[in-house]
């Protein structure tokens, strides 16, 4: 089975500051990797994903996560955060298998302080 | 994403009341999907449909059903409301082709809160 781990409830920084979401997966076979934000009442939107390739994969507002496969990891990261960043954050992963589904963490809350 | 839409936004019932939510999609893909989100449990899959003739379980199908109307509509129901499913619903849609590697697009999402 696929599973997603988001290790962190919560991350706070300071505007200006890089910002880490973390996340690790676990999945047979090579993984499809993705990144959600979820702003206050509203839906899941899409910020990037690994499929193949380079492992630094760069997305929308100037996100940008780094796939490690040693480490299973696929860490969110921005090199300087905005206020307006602050948002709920998802990781998630898929097998390379045309029929699978999503798997997704719990999510990471960004706090970015002014 | 506005070209996925969920009816109702907001809904208030009742334990053992029956109630559906609506999914509608103008973004032409095959593949749809309701989960649900609560609180420190992030989102997890009720169900799926492919195409019009596919309906599959996912995690945690136990107390809903869904029906594919077409292509663009998936709806969602709860046959007998029980406090426990409140939460916030979303229906989400992609693309089978292989080269969208199934980005998935998300509807606003509905509250339900069972009483």
């Amino acid at each position: 089975a696929q599973s997603v781990a988001q290790p962190e409830d919560q991350v706070n920084v300071a505007e200006g500051n890089p910002l880490t979401v973390k996340c690790t997966y676990s999945v047979s076979g090579n993984p499809y990797l993705f990144w959600y934000v979820q702003y206050p009442n509203r839906g899941l939107q899409f910020l990037l994903k690994y499929i193949t390739g380079d492992n630094l994969v760069k997305g929308s507002y100037g996100f940008e996560a780094e796939f490690n496969k040693s480490q299973t990891s696929f860490h969110l990261k921005k090199p300087s955060a905005l206020v307006s960043d602050s948002a709920l954050y998802f990781c998630a992963v898929r097998g390379n298998s045309g029929y699978s589904t999503l798997t997704f963490g719990k999510g990471t809350m960004l706090l970015v302080s002014p | 994403d506005a070209d996925v839409t969920q009816t109702p936004r907001n809904r208030i019932t009742k334990t053992g009341k029956r109630i559906m939510l609506e999914c509608s999609q103008t973004k032409g893909h095959d593949r749809m999907y309701w989960y649900r989100q609560d609180p420190g449990l992030g989102l997890r899959l009720i169900y799926y449909s492919f195409d019009v003739k596919d309906i599959n379980k996912g995690e945690i199908s136990d107390g809903y059903s869904v029906s594919r109307q077409a292509q663009a509509k998936f709806s969602l129901s709860l046959e007998s409301a029980i406090p426990n499913q409140t939460a916030l619903y979303f229906c989400a849609t992609s693309d089978a082709q292989a080269t969208s590697y199934n980005e998935q697009f998300f509807g606003p999402g509905t509250r339900l809160t069972v009483l």
